[in-house]
This record gives structure tokens, C-alpha cells and sequence, in this order.
């Protein structure tokens, strides 16, 4: 089965920038688009990134998403970061047709 | 307004049975698959079930396998998850999710599982 890793948490200041990876545990993760959500305590998840780099309307530009073919792997990159930022962030991707999480990660602005 | 609002959660003794439903509102139901993701307490989320827009495909986690229905009503805009001998780890937040990207959630009903 595909499986995916996140680290568990991440932790940066104001202003700077961060970057979570997600890590997939067979094949290729460009086979398939991986989308990444954010939830704050309490709400459901939304999506930050869709089909790998898409931003959905509303969402700001200091959040970007990109592959990294060589090292199998998803990254979300959030610049600027605000207080509001601080929340769970987790990638999504396919095995066939089933939806495959990755454990999620714990963002912390500092 | 696009939108999709579960129902149907509650408290439920092992060995129980529930029925989820998720009501869509705002966009053409019948045209997306659907799925059911749950999020058991201070955990991660965790993909449950599947269905293809005319129900002739049917996909679930191994660990609901047997137990969980997912089913589909387009002329309701309705989805459901049937649940059945129901567990202790089966507690969660249970959302229902349009299959487009970007996707489209609702809110979340809770379940819990408990003598």
C-alpha cells in the first residue's frame, strides 16, 4: 500500500519561511496530484494547494506547493508566516482510487 | 451556496449501528464521486470510503471493510454511510468529501462508540 510521511511538526518565527515535506513510500509521487489541507482546531480541513501547485481562490500566494521527483517527495512552502498559519497541515494523494493521507503536521509560529 | 452538511452522528453502543448522511446543496451532486474520511480524537485524517457517481464503484479501507456502506441517492443530493458493528476505534469525526480539486468538505458529525 502507498504511504505517505510527514514530519510530526515544525516549528518557525514570524515573517520567515517554512517548508513541510511529504514523502511518499513507493513508485512515483508525480504519478498522481497531491493537494495538501490545512485544519485549525475545531474546523474541518480546507485546501491550501490542489493538483500538486494550484492555489484555490482566497488562498494567498505566500502558500506554494511543488514535486521533488528525485527525493519522491511533496512540499508545501509557506512564506510570510503569520500567527494564523499555526495549524495542522496535512498532503493527500491516490492508491488507485482510494484517498492516502499523510500523518499530518503541526505547524507552530513562534 | 456550495456546500455539504452531515447528519446522523451520535452515541452508539459497541456493536451498534448508524447511518451517516451528507446532504449537497449548490452544484451538481450527481457529476463527482464521493468519499467519507474520518478523524478518530487527536489524530490524523483517515480516508473511509468511496463512491463513483453512478454507484457502480465502491471503495473502503481495509478497516471498515464488512462493516461500513457507502451509498449514494443523486435525485436527494445525498450521500450515506451505513455503519455497522460498530467499535470502540470507530470514534471520529466523519466528513464527507467531494472528489474534485480542489475538493469540497463539510463539517463533520461526530461519532462515538462507547458501552
Amino acid at each position: 500500500n502507498f504511504m505517505l510521511t510527514q514530519p510530526h511538526s515544525v516549528s518557525e518565527s514570524p515573517g520567515k519561511t517554512v517548508t513541510i515535506t511529504c514523502t511518499g513510500s513507493s513508485g512515483s509521487i508525480a504519478r498522481n496530484y497531491v493537494q495538501w489541507y490545512q485544519q485549525r482546531p475545531g474546523s474541518a480541513p480546507t485546501t491550501v494547494i490542489y493538483e500538486d501547485n494550484q492555489r484555490p481562490s482566497g488562498v494567498p500566494d505566500r502558500f506554494s506547493g511543488s514535486i521533488d521527483s528525485s527525493s519522491n517527495s511533496a512540499s508545501l512552502t509557506i512564506s510570510g508566516l503569520k500567527a494564523e498559519d499555526e495549524a495542522d497541515y496535512y498532503c493527500q494523494s491516490y492508491d488507485g482510487s482510494n484517498w492516502v493521507f499523510g500523518g499530518g503536521t503541526k505547524l507552530a509560529v513562534l | 451556496e456550495v456546500q455539504l452538511v452531515e447528519s446522523g452522528g451520535g452515541l452508539v453502543k459497541p456493536g451498534g449501528s448508524l447511518r451517516l448522511s451528507c446532504a449537497a446543496s449548490g452544484f451538481t451532486f450527481s457529476t463527482y464521486s464521493m468519499n467519507w474520511v474520518r478523524q478518530a480524537p487527536g489524530k490524523g485524517l483517515e480516508w473511509v470510503a468511496s463512491i463513483s457517481t453512478t454507484r457502480s464503484n465502491k471503495y473502503y479501507a481495509d478497516s471498515v471493510k464488512g462493516r461500513f456502506a457507502i451509498s449514494r441517492d443523486n435525485a436527494k443530493n445525498s450521500l450515506y454511510l451505513q455503519m455497522d458493528s460498530l467499535r470502540a476505534e470507530d470514534t471520529a469525526v466523519y466528513y464527507c468529501a467531494r472528489a474534485s480539486l480542489p475538493s469540497l468538505w463539510g463539517q463533520g458529525t461526530l461519532v462515538t462508540v462507547s458501552s
